[in-house]
């Protein structure tokens, strides 16, 4: 079974602090897909990344930074320099590779909810 | 149309009546899903469709829960003899072919109320 674990219910910060938002996740595919979105209060989940198991790589976009560790199963999103703006629900999601019977389905975290303030 | 795009985007229903919410998915994307959001939770998943069939249907709740997927394209969720248990935001998402490999993109949901 697949599980996305976001501990962090709700996270405040005060604009221009830097913000990591944790997600570990559990999985038996070998191979697999993990995600980030973005829920603005809108509710239209936003794509933000999506990063295959076999790339450990890290990536930064802009403000938005993402720590994938395979030793321990996490897949981190930091913001740099927060802004307003970033006021939103995270949520961090897994998803099968081709293939498995796993691959036609996100899991989801319950998601972390984002408040920057003035 | 660019994106995703639901109906309707509020509905307020009394108990027991059959509800329908309808998806239009991104144009030339053979995957759809639709999934549940429950207020202050996570995204749950119901089925998902490949053209017109649904290999995956293990998310649906309960048996007054279908959906239909026609032409390759519209996607219509319908709940029967609606529940206060099945108030949730309803949404609907398409991607390219499958979705590992692709991205999944989001519609703006249905929320729907029972009362």
């Amino acid at each position: 079974a697949q599980k996305v674990t976001q501990a962090q219910t709700e996270i405040s910060v005060v604009e221009k602090e830097d913000v990591t938002l944790d997600c570990v996740y559990e999985t038996r595919d070998t191979t697999y897909y993990l995600f980030w979105y973005k829920q603005p209060p809108s509710g239209e989940l936003v794509f933000l990344i999506r990063r295959n198991s076999f790339d450990e790589q890290n990536e930064i976009s802009g403000r938005y930074s993402w720590n994938f560790q395979k030793s321990t199963s996490s897949f981190n999103f930091t913001i740099t320099a927060s802004q307003v703006v970033d006021s939103a629900v995270y949520f961090c999601a897994l998803s099968g590779f081709i293939n498995t019977g796993t691959a036609s389905k996100l899991t989801f975290g319950t998601g972390t909810r984002l408040q920057v303030t003035l | 149309g660019a994106g995703v795009s639901q109906s309707p985007s509020n509905k307020v229903t009394e108990k027991g009546k059959d509800v329908e919410l309808r998806c239009d998915p991104i144009s030339g994307h053979t995957a759809l899903y639709w999934y549940r959001q429950r207020l202050g939770q996570g995204l749950e998943f119901l089925i998902y469709f490949q053209g017109n069939s649904a290999p995956d249907k293990s998310g649906l709740p309960s048996d007054r829960f279908s959906a239909e997927r026609t032409g390759e394209s519209v996607s219509t969720l319908t709940i029967q003899r609606t529940q206060q248990e099945d108030s949730a935001v309803y949404l609907c998402a398409s991607s390219f072919q499958g979705l590992a490999g692709n991205t999944i993109y989001f519609g703006e949901g249905s929320w729907l109320t029972v009362v």
